[in-house]
């Protein structure tokens, strides 16, 4: 089955320090990889996506995500958090099945931002 | 609205007691999930409807669980003989069928409704 490894559950850091969270994922077949954000008190909203083509993807508010097949990682970055960068960061993958796109998410990594 | 709409926001209730959660998706999308969030996990999928139908229910974890889609828009997830360990946060999350009958990958979700089994 498969399954999303975040490594991190809780990750503090000061303004413009530089963020990475890690993601790897279980499958070893053909899959589409999302980064999704949940702010305080807010609804989980797309951060970015990797579906094809070239693995560096570009985000909202700044963010990257690499893919890299060989590693089966999908890790994120930002070269300089913001105080509202404070959210909670999930993983997620999937295959297109059927049509529909049925993710697995990891357990989320809860960041913290002080100024 | 312009987003997915999800009432109750919280339900507390007895354990063995049912329970209904509802689901409106954005105007359109034609794919809706149900997800549920355990406190420190991720979202965990139940089901997923195209349209009327559901075309994955692998997710639902017994047959306390079931969900319904009659007209293809508002969902409810319904919940007998409801237990402690149903307390989570319950989302539902829709999407965009192209006309090609692929996916464009996002899901949009809404806030969840919190479940309180005492």
């Amino acid at each position: 089955a498969q399954s999303v490894s975040q490594h991190n559950h809780h990750v503090i850091l000061s303004e413009a320090a530089s963020l990475e969270l890690g993601c790897n994922y279980s499958y070893g077949g053909t899959v589409n990889l999302f980064w999704y954000v949940q702010y305080p008190g807010q609804h989980l909203q797309l951060l970015l996506k990797y579906f094809s083509g070239d693995p560096l993807v570009k985000g909202i508010k700044g963010f990257e995500a690499e893919f890299i097949k060989s590693k089966f990682s999908f890790n994120l970055r930002k070269p300089s958090v913001q105080w509202s960068d404070t959210a909670e960061y999930f993983c997620a993958v999937s295959r297109f099945s059927g049509g529909y796109n049925k993710l697995i998410f990891g357990a989320g990594t809860r960041l913290a931002v002080h100024p | 609205g312009a987003g997915v709409s999800q009432t109750p926001s919280n339900k507390v209730t007895e354990k063995g007691k049912y329970v209904e959660l509802r689901c409106d998706p954005i105007s359109g999308h034609t794919a809706l999930y149900w997800y549920r969030q355990s406190l420190g996990q991720g979202p965990e999928f139940l089901i997923y409807f195209q349209g009327t139908g559901a075309a994955d229910d692998s997710g639902l974890p017994n047959d306390r669980f079931f969900a319904v889609r009659p007209e293809g828009s508002v969902s409810t997830l319904k919940i007998q003989r409801t237990e402690r360990g149903d307390s989570a946060v319950y989302l539902c999350a829709s999407s965009l069928m192209l006309s090609s009958g692929s996916n464009t990958g996002e899901l949009f979700f809404g806030e969840g409704s919190r479940l309180t089994v005492l």
